[in-house]
């Protein structure tokens, strides 16, 4: 199993919450991610980070913002949840620094469901 | 541009029956290709890839796929199917242009293998 962590797994909540779905690694990995899994199945990149202090965005818009201060840490915050925002959101870490071959870790998810 | 292709939605098997799930890629260089597994209400789960080396590579749970750079596939094969191989398989190539940091994935293939 590896060793990444996604709190919560499933959270329902109502329209206009503000949410942050938590994401912890303890491999001392470099690299972060988190994809947005429609209910069709595509993973599509909606945040990176390179290291600490170091956030970009994915290839898919989103409206959620990411924050790397600490290593191991790098959650996710939906400021004004919607229902466009109902998906499955995975965390995933790859690589100390150097090697960019290696295969990704994947957290279990986080399901919002948002009312 | 970089891409994977599953031109399979689907594929269904019996079990003890060979599997194959197909995967195409379209990349710049030498490509960094993986197949990931992903289970119901999971995370993905690594299974193998290809950096270097021999075309034939080996991975998790019995599974193996063959580096094809004249075809450009990387189709998963495993002998002998497995009631619980049944789940979601995705091809995936690392984006070189982005120095590695992005990983690319195709639109995944849900398998089902029948007793």
């Amino acid at each position: 199993e590896a060793d990444i962590y996604q709190t919560p797994r499933y959270l329902v909540i109502g329209t206009g919450k503000k949410i942050t779905l938590e994401c912890s690694q303890t491999m001392g990995h470099d690299k972060m991610y988190w994809y947005q899994q429609d209910p069709g199945m595509e993973l599509h990149l909606i945040h990176y980070s390179y290291g600490v202090n170091s956030t970009e965005k994915g290839d898919l818009s989103s409206e959620s913002t990411v924050s790397r201060i600490r290593t191991e840490h790098f959650p996710l915050t939906l400021e004004s949840a919607r229902p466009s925002h109902t998906s499955q959101y995975l965390c995933a870490s790859s690589e100390k620094t150097g090697a960019n071959t290696g295969e990704l870790f994947f957290g279990e998810g986080s399901r919002l469901t948002v009312l | 541009a970089q891409s994977v292709a599953q031109p399979e939605d689907q594929v269904n098997v019996a079990e003890g029956n060979p599997l194959t799930v197909k995967c195409t890629y379209s990349v710049s260089g030498n490509p960094y290709l993986f197949w990931y597994v992903q289970y119901p209400n999971r995370g993905l789960q690594f299974l193998l890839k290809y950096i270097t080396g021999d075309n034939l590579v080996k991975g998790s749970y019995g599974f193996e796929a063959e580096f094809n750079k004249s075809q450009t596939s990387f189709h998963l094969k495993k002998p002998s199917a497995l009631v619980s191989d049944s789940a979601l398989y995705f091809c995936a190539v690392r984006d070189i242009r982005t120095g590695g940091f992005k990983t690319i994935f195709g639109a995944g293939t849900r398998l089902f293998v029948k007793a």
